[in-house]
């Protein structure tokens, strides 16, 4: 079966410090990976998407980018974080065959600026 | 207007009780659609996928109404542990597999 792992699953970092949160799938080949952010209280923010290694897609603009440098690894980095950077950020994969497949989400980043 | 609507609630409802979410969503074009829960300070996680013909899964029930561009979601018999934050999610195929989630409906089931 398939499975997915986030780590850290909590982060505090000061402002202005950099940020590295790794995800990766197992038992699945070339899936369709995805960072959210939540911001407290708030609903999910897709940051990027990727079909496949290299390619990446950004929805949002900010300081924030990510990588695949494997099929089934993700990163979301940052060269400085922001006090609004602050939020549970959300790794997901989905099959990348077939439009109707829900997303399955990791455990969750939740990182604190200070 | 956002593209997935929920009432934030909270729904306070007793132990046993039916209660009832509903979600619109704003793009004709959508092609699929899902409930998730997320539980306080975790993941969400997949409930049931919502057919055309509605479907049932133990004591839930989805409904689609593409007319109305609604969804709904019933719950029978409230547990407490039903407890949570329960999310709407609407997929435009046109463009790839980007699920689009709502703000979410937290439901409190009180003894």
């Amino acid at each position: 079966s398939q499975t997915i792992h986030q780590w850290p699953a909590t982060l505090v970092q000061p402002v202005g410090s950099p940020l590295s949160l790794e995800c990766t799938v197992e038992g699945t080949s070339n899936p369709n990976l995805y960072w959210y952010r939540q911001a407290a209280g708030r609903g999910l923010q897709l940051l990027f998407y990727s079909v496949g290694i290299g390619q990446i897609s950004s929805e949002v603009p900010q300081n924030l980018s990510a990588s695949r440098p494997q099929d089934r690894q993700f990163i979301l980095s940052s060269k400085k974080l922001l006090l609004s950077d602050s939020g549970f950020y959300l790794c997901a994969w989905s099959p990348s065959t077939g439009y109707n497949s829900p997303l399955h989400f990791g455990n969750g980043t939740r990182l604190t600026v200070t | 207007r956002k593209e997935v609507e929920q009432d934030p609630g909270p729904f306070n409802v007793p132990e046993g009780a039916t209660v009832a979410f509903n979600c619109t969503y704003s793009n004709s074009a959508s092609q699929s659609f899902f409930w998730y829960r997320q539980d306080c300070r975790k993941e969400p996680k997949l409930l049931m996928s919502v057919y055309s013909s509605g479907n049932e899964d133990g004591r839930f029930t989805a409904q689609l109404n593409r007319a109305s561009q609604y969804i709904s979601l019933l719950i029978r018999d409230s547990k407490l542990s039903d407890s949570a934050t329960y999310l709407c999610v609407v997929n435009i195929w046109a463009a790839g597999n980007m699920l689009t989630f709502g703000g979410g409906t937290r439901l409190m089931v009180k003894p």
